[in-house]
């Protein structure tokens, strides 16, 4: 069954602290796992990704690190700024196969 | 570049009507993709096309159906409207598919009454 899970459903923040946002997947044939960031009324937008070749990629304040082993990945936001607040997903995907399949999303608030 | 463009943004149908929806790409992206987004089940796969050819299918009856023209413009089909079809309804456009990066249009807001 391929699914990702995403925890949690929501968080709160305080400005200048550290948003992490966790997943876990069961399908070990996924190989690309990317982060999305939507905010309302928009499309996601991709934010970082990352392959099952890397334990950790950084872009700006944004991180992911990756457990092949324990099958899961997550999103850090350093410095969190309240124009981060938004909903973001995880998601994964097996090559040339199926779609991406997202996770249910983690609805962020970075309170000021 | 200008960003993948959906149309319309919202509409309005009754149950068992048809609607179509329409995608434009990023220019020179082959690789086009639709998704759902509701409150209950989140974002889910219904198909995507590269090549004016369906290289994928999500789980979704079909009544769901898409095609892509030789310009890389993708429409969406649903027919025989059902109440539960009110969602969002995303289309995402990269160059080549696989594992290319994917980039979402805002998606057309279908309401069923």
């Amino acid at each position: 069954q391929q699914q990702v899970k995403q925890s949690p459903q929501s968080l709160i923040v305080q400005k200048g602290g550290i948003s992490i946002i966790n997943c876990a997947y069961e399908n070990t044939a996924f190989d690309y796992f990317p982060w999305y960031q939507q905010f309302p009324g928009k499309g996601p937008a991709l934010l970082i990704a990352i392959r099952p070749d890397v334990s950790e990629k950084k872009e700006g304040r944004f991180t992911i690190s990756f457990n092949k082993s324990a099958k899961q990945f997550s999103l850090h936001i350093m410095d969190s700024q309240p124009g981060d607040s938004a909903t973001y997903f995880c998601a994964a995907k097996n090559g040339g196969a199926d779609g991406l399949t997202f996770g249910k999303g983690t609805h962020l608030i970075i309170q000021p | 570049k200008a960003g993948v463009t959906q149309t319309p943004r919202y509409l309005i149908k009754t149950r068992g009507q048809q609607v179509t929806l329409s995608c434009s790409p990023i220019s020179g992206h082959r690789s086009v993709s639709w998704y759902q987004q509701t409150p209950g089940q989140g974002l889910q796969f219904l198909f995507e096309y590269f090549s004016e050819t369906q290289r994928n299918k999500g789980n979704f009856p079909g009544r769901f159906s898409g095609r892509q023209f030789s310009n890389s413009r993708s429409e969406m089909n649903v027919s025989t409207l059902e109440l539960g079809d009110s969602a969002l309804y995303l289309c995402a456009s990269s160059d080549q598919g696989d594992n290319s990066p994917l980039h979402f249009g805002n998606g057309t807001r279908l309401t069923v009454t």
